[in-house]
């Protein structure tokens, strides 16, 4: 199955402060989701990456997508307080349904 | 609704009881899924239906845990015998494919006392 190791598992920044959160899949991925996750609440779609070397960017948030497709990164810039929460990636493989890691827990001290 | 509606959004019961557990998915939305949360943890995968397909089980953790999907639409997610580690927040998601963006519900939490 689908195994997605995400880094670190919790992270406090101060506020201002940039900040990179990884998941590394042991396969290729086909399709890679990020999601945040308020505490309390449901999940929020952040981005979509399927090519290799692709990036994107919301507001300030870029998510990356290694070539061999087996690596993604998220980074936020200047961090606020409404950036924190639970980060979550998702793979998608043509068999199986989309899975997830286990989390990064962002904390962002004022 | 505009969004993926579940429930109840609480629910504590005694072990051995059985649960019934409920997503209304958003409407033209072919997929669903079925994640549950532990207190701490990421999302662990149970149960996903596509369209008319047979659904993907390989996530339910045993035999007490079940789901179906009626008219491709609203799905139940019924555990039986309940356990007290069955305690966790059951996440339904849906969308308009497999793949793509997929639209969360609020959770049902579970206590199992």
């Amino acid at each position: 199955s689908q195994e997605l190791e995400q880094s670190p598992q919790s992270l406090i920044v101060q506020e201002g402060k940039n900040l990179t959160i990884n998941c590394t899949s042991s396969k290729t991925l086909y399709g890679l989701y990020w999601y945040k996750q308020k505490y309390g609440e449901g999940l929020i779609f952040l981005m979509m990456l399927q090519k290799g070397g692709e990036e994107k960017s919301h507001e300030k948030i870029t998510a990356k997508l290694d070539e061999k497709k087996q690596q993604s990164s998220l980074h936020i810039t200047a961090s606020q307080p409404s950036h924190a929460g639970i980060y979550l990636c998702g793979a998608d493989k043509p068999s199986d349904g989309l899975t997830f890691g286990k989390g990064t827990h962002l904390i962002i001290q004022p | 609704g505009a969004g993926v509606s579940q429930s109840p959004s609480n629910k504590v019961t005694e072990k051995g009881k059985d649960v019934e557990l409920r997503c209304d998915p958003i409407s033209g939305h072919t997929a669903l899924y079925w994640y549950r949360q532990s207190l701490g943890q990421g999302l662990e995968f149970l149960i996903y239906f596509q369209g008319n397909s047979a659904p993907d089980k390989s996530g339910l953790p045993s035999d007490r845990f079940s789901a179906e999907r009626t008219g491709g639409s609203v799905s139940t997610l019924t555990i039986q015998r309940t356990q007290q580690e069955d305690s966790a927040v059951y996440l339904c998601a849906s969308s308009w494919t497999r793949t793509g963006e997929l639209f969360f519900g609020e959770g049902s939490r579970l206590t199992v006392l």
